[in-house]
């Protein structure tokens, strides 16, 4: 079956730990994004990659990092920089560009990571 | 940048009933897509329905539909003969249409529904 998977479910980490979230999908999409939901919050854009190699900063990318080196994956690491990073964090896909258009962005089941 | 903003942090509605998700948004763009995610308590998102700004008729799928007013930069969702599995969060979400759409969907805070039987 064709879909996004992210793991772990739930992760827990000590303060000043980086902590790394996979993000892996076989829909064969070439745009991938990383979001951050907060409670009382809408998702907020952390980073985004439309190409492998390639990515851009979103909304609020202080204090994480990612890479793309395949098409089919691309994690996110939460650095010890990221001052309050105790929330849930979504995972999508998308068709690029010129397709993109109305398509809509397919999103995995989430990461919960809470820091102690 | 954009900016979505759903007025309405919770609403409730008996079950059969319609009911209505207030939705605005603020962009200098002409090109642009608008989206309603529906987030369950498993906390997975779910397209619920889309609307391609430069379509002046209202997007419709099954049970739900939109008042697209462009002018008033409105977005509104409604929901006929609620069921219990509509209850969640709601998000409305916008989207640029400028490079292809690929930057990224910009989000409201959200309105939890909540199904009364």
């Amino acid at each position: 079956d064709g879909g996004i998977t992210q793991s772990p479910k739930y992760l827990f980490r000590k303060e000043g730990q980086n902590v790394t979230l996979s993000c892996e999908q076989n829909l064969n999409h070439d745009a991938m994004y990383w979001y951050r939901q907060d409670p009382g919050q809408g998702l907020r854009l952390i980073y985004y990659s439309q190409i492998v190699n390639d990515f851009q900063k979103g909304d609020i990318a202080e204090g994480y990092s990612v890479s793309r080196e395949k098409k089919e994956s691309f994690p996110l690491t939460v650095t010890s920089a990221q001052k309050n990073p105790t929330a849930f964090y979504l995972c999508a896909s998308s068709i690029p560009l010129p397709l993109a258009g109305v398509n809509e962005q397919f999103f995995g089941p989430g990461t919960r990571l809470t820091v102690l | 940048a954009q900016t979505v903003t759903q007025s309405q942090p919770e609403m409730s509605v008996q079950e059969a009933e319609t009911v209505t998700l207030s939705c605005t948004y603020d962009t200098s763009e002409s090109d642009y897509y608008l989206f309603w995610y529906k987030q369950p308590p498993s906390r997975q998102m779910i397209l619920v329905i889309r609307q391609e700004a430069y379509k002046q008729q209202n997007a419709t799928e099954n049970r739900f539909s939109v008042n697209f007013q462009k002018a008033a930069k409105s977005f509104s969702l409604k929901i006929s003969d609620s069921q219990l599995g509509d209850a969640a969060m709601y998000f409305c979400a916008y989207r640029s249409g400028a490079g292809g759409g690929a930057d990224g969907l910009t989000f409201g805070k959200g309105t939890h529904l909540i199904i009364q039987p």
